[in-house]
């Protein structure tokens, strides 16, 4: 089964400190990675994906992330973080065609800068 | 502006109530989706239309029924809910149901209680 993983409910940072939101993927075939974020009322909205290609992809708002075949993870990482990055941040991934390319959802991480 | 379109943004109904929940896609795609959103879990597909041919049913209760006239509108009908299905109710659109390139696009959502 195809299945993404985000482990920590919740990230704490200090607004101008970096940050990571940590992601692991279990999808066959290459997989195609994805993360989004949501602010307070609104849906989802799209930063960026990995489809082949640079291991470091970069996004809007000022994001990256960093595909690890090895490690099966992709992590989303910010230099700099800002008051207003506190969202709710989600990544998925899409498997082979044998799934339906189906896009499979991990059940989301709380970002919380501090100023 | 996401470019998809949720009426209404919160709807409160009884157990024994019809309600019916819209989205309008101005993107020009021809996937649209209904997902649902819990508190601590991941979005849960419940629907997927393919240039208004419903593709896939999760095996969503018979009391929420979709519909999709045109591909820019879907309906998600509502019919003697249970308190669990109180919830964010997300619609998205993509290019392609199938398209692993291809990122959804959400709308802000429709917040449900059922009392």
């Amino acid at each position: 089964a195809q299945s993404v993983a985000q482990p920590e409910d919740q990230v704490n940072v200090a607004e101008g400190n970096p940050l990571t939101v940590k992601c692991t993927y279990s999808v066959s075939g290459n997989p195609y990675l994805f993360w989004y974020v949501q602010y307070p009322n609104r849906g989802l909205q799209f930063l960026l994906k990995y489809i082949t290609g640079d291991n470091l992809v970069k996004g809007s708002y000022g994001f990256e992330a960093e595909f690890n075949k090895s490690q099966t993870s992709f992590h989303l990482k910010k230099p700099s973080a800002l008051v207003s990055d506190s969202a709710l941040y989600f990544c998925a991934a899409r498997g082979g065609e044998e799934y339906g390319n189906k896009l499979v959802f991990g059940a989301g991480t709380i970002l919380r800068v501090k100023s | 502006e996401t470019g998809v379109t949720q009426t209404p943004r919160h709807l409160v109904m009884g157990m024994t109530n019809k309600k019916s929940l819209k989205c309008e896609q101005h993107l020009g795609h021809n996937a649209m989706y209904w997902y649902k959103q819990s508190a601590k879990k991941p979005l849960e597909l419940m629907f997927v239309y393919s240039l208004e041919e419903r593709v896939e049913n999760n095996s969503v209760p018979s009391r929420f029924s979709p519909e999709c006239p045109n591909s820019s509108h879907l309906f998600l009908h509502l019919h003697t809910l249970q308190p669990e299905d109180s919830a964010l109710y997300l619609c998205a659109s993509s290019q392609e149901v199938a398209g692993r390139n291809s990122p959804l696009h959400f709308g802000n959502g429709t917040r449900l209680t059922v009392t």
